[in-house]
């Protein structure tokens, strides 16, 4: 089954121990994307990922780093979580960056006291 | 730059009615395209739908049609018939980047 994989889907942490939330695909897309949730905000793209080894800023990227190191893993990184990071995050997948709609994974709620 | 405008954050629509969700679009791309998605109180991001700017006809899929008028930047979802189930947020998204609008929450009233 096609899927984009998030873990883990709840964590409540505190200010400044660093964390990673992991995201797999198995569709071998080349195209992988972070976003977070705000209310009122929408989801707003944090990093993305075009292929292996190619990452780049999305337009909220401070707080946060992202590798890729394989195709199918894309894992986000909170160095020092903040309370402003708390927020409902999303990865997602597509064959590539234009008119192909993009799989996202179930979500991660991230709570940081 | 682009940007995604839904002005609605909420709207209330009776079960059976048809009912219009707002996206409007700013971009200098020459040739862009527009997605909706569906997010259920549960979480997860659907796809409902997407229509290309050199599309020809408005895009429909079951329920689901965008009313795409170029010359207006806008890219409107139309649901007909709307059902219990069709209460979410819902979202427009152009392609590229996959840059989002804030979401209109819709409600179903039996």
């Amino acid at each position: 089954e096609a899927q984009v994989t998030q873990n883990p889907r709840y964590l409540i942490t505190v200010t400044g121990k660093k964390l990673t939330v992991t995201c797999s695909q198995n569709m071998n897309h080349e195209y992988m994307s972070w976003y977070r949730q705000d209310p009122g905000l929408g989801l707003r793209q944090i990093y993305y990922s075009m292929n292996v080894e190619v990452t780049d800023k999305g337009d909220v990227p401070e707080g946060y780093k992202v590798s890729r190191k394989e195709k199918r893993n894309f894992p986000l990184i909170l160095e020092s979580p903040s309370p402003n990071q708390t927020s409902l995050y999303f990865c997602a997948s597509r064959i590539q960056q234009g008119n192909t709609e993009a799989f996202f994974g179930q979500g991660t709620r991230l709570t940081v006291v | 730059a682009q940007k995604i405008t839904q002005t609605q954050p909420g709207m209330f629509v009776q079960e059976k009615e048809a009912v219009t969700l707002d996206c409007t679009y700013d971009t200098s791309d020459p040739s862009y395209g527009l997605f909706w998605y569906k997010q259920p109180s549960s979480g997860e991001m659907i796809f409902l739908i997407y229509q290309g700017s050199y599309d020809q006809q408005n895009a429909t899929e079951g329920r689901y049609s965008l009313n795409f008028q170029k010359a207006r930047k806008s890219a409107n979802l139309v649901i007909s018939a709307s059902q219990l189930g069709d209460s979410a947020m819902y979202f427009c998204a152009m392609r590229g980047k996959l840059i989002f609008g804030q979401g209109t929450e819709l409600s179903v009233k039996p």
